[in-house]
């Protein structure tokens, strides 16, 4: 089975810091993404990576950076962060090899920004 | 832009009768389609998924409809039971890259 291991569960961080999240899978899969899901919207994607040191833009990618410098880790950055942050977070992978594969999720960490 | 959503933010069944929950996508291209179960403090689980060419695709207990025509899908649960409590989604893929556009979500609660 497919791991997706999220660092942290819950996270609680002041306005202004520098957050770290990270994520890890197991499948040797390309493609990496981090979500956001908040009650009421369904998840939105902030960043995706297809590559080692590739990144793409997602939906809302503002306020947010990524780093992928190994193929089974995928970094989300909130460079400072605010109150409007606090949310699930979501890490996700999937594999290329072949067409219209499902992305498999990590089980989230849950930030709070105070 | 795409869009995808559930017309039931909730869903409150028997144990042991049938749930069916529903989803629309407005991108007639998309061509590939999951369902997915997130319980609490978990992350979304993979549940079934099914192709454009497909109208019908069924798992153990579950069964997924396709209708291309009116973009709509829905998942069946056959014998709800207590375990099967959770936030059900749906999710489109749109056809520029590996990327879904994901439903809200509709929460299924089972009753005793």
């Amino acid at each position: 089975d497919v791991k997706v291991t999220q660092s942290s569960r819950y996270l609680v961080k002041r306005t202004g810091e520098k957050v770290f999240l990270e994520c890890v899978q197991d499948m040797d899969h390309e493609n990496m993404f981090w979500y956001r899901q908040d009650p009421g919207l369904g998840l939105r994607l902030i960043y995706f990576s297809y590559d080692v040191k590739m990144k793409e833009k997602g939906d809302i990618p503002e306020g947010y950076s990524v780093s992928r410098e190994k193929k089974e880790r995928f970094s989300l950055i909130l460079e400072s962060a605010s109150t409007n942050q606090t949310s699930m977070y979501l890490c996700a992978s999937s594999s290329i090899r072949t067409v219209n594969q499902p992305q498999h999720f990590g089980d989230g960490t849950r930030l709070s920004i105070l | 832009g795409e869009s995808v959503g559930l017309h039931l933010p909730t869903l409150s069944v028997q144990e042991g009768d049938n749930s069916i929950i529903n989803c629309a996508y407005s991108n007639s291209a998309s061509d590939y389609f999951i369902w997915y179960k997130q319980e609490s403090g978990k992350g979304p689980q993979f549940i079934i998924d099914i192709r454009s060419n497909m109208d019908k695709r069924q798992g153990q207990r579950v069964t997924v409809l396709l209708n291309k025509t009116v973009k709509h899908l829905s998942l069946q649960i056959a014998a709800t039971q207590p375990g099967d409590s959770a936030v059900y989604f749906c999710a489109a893929l749109y056809n520029y890259g590996q990327n879904f556009v994901f439903g809200p979500g509709t929460r299924l609660s089972v009753l005793p």
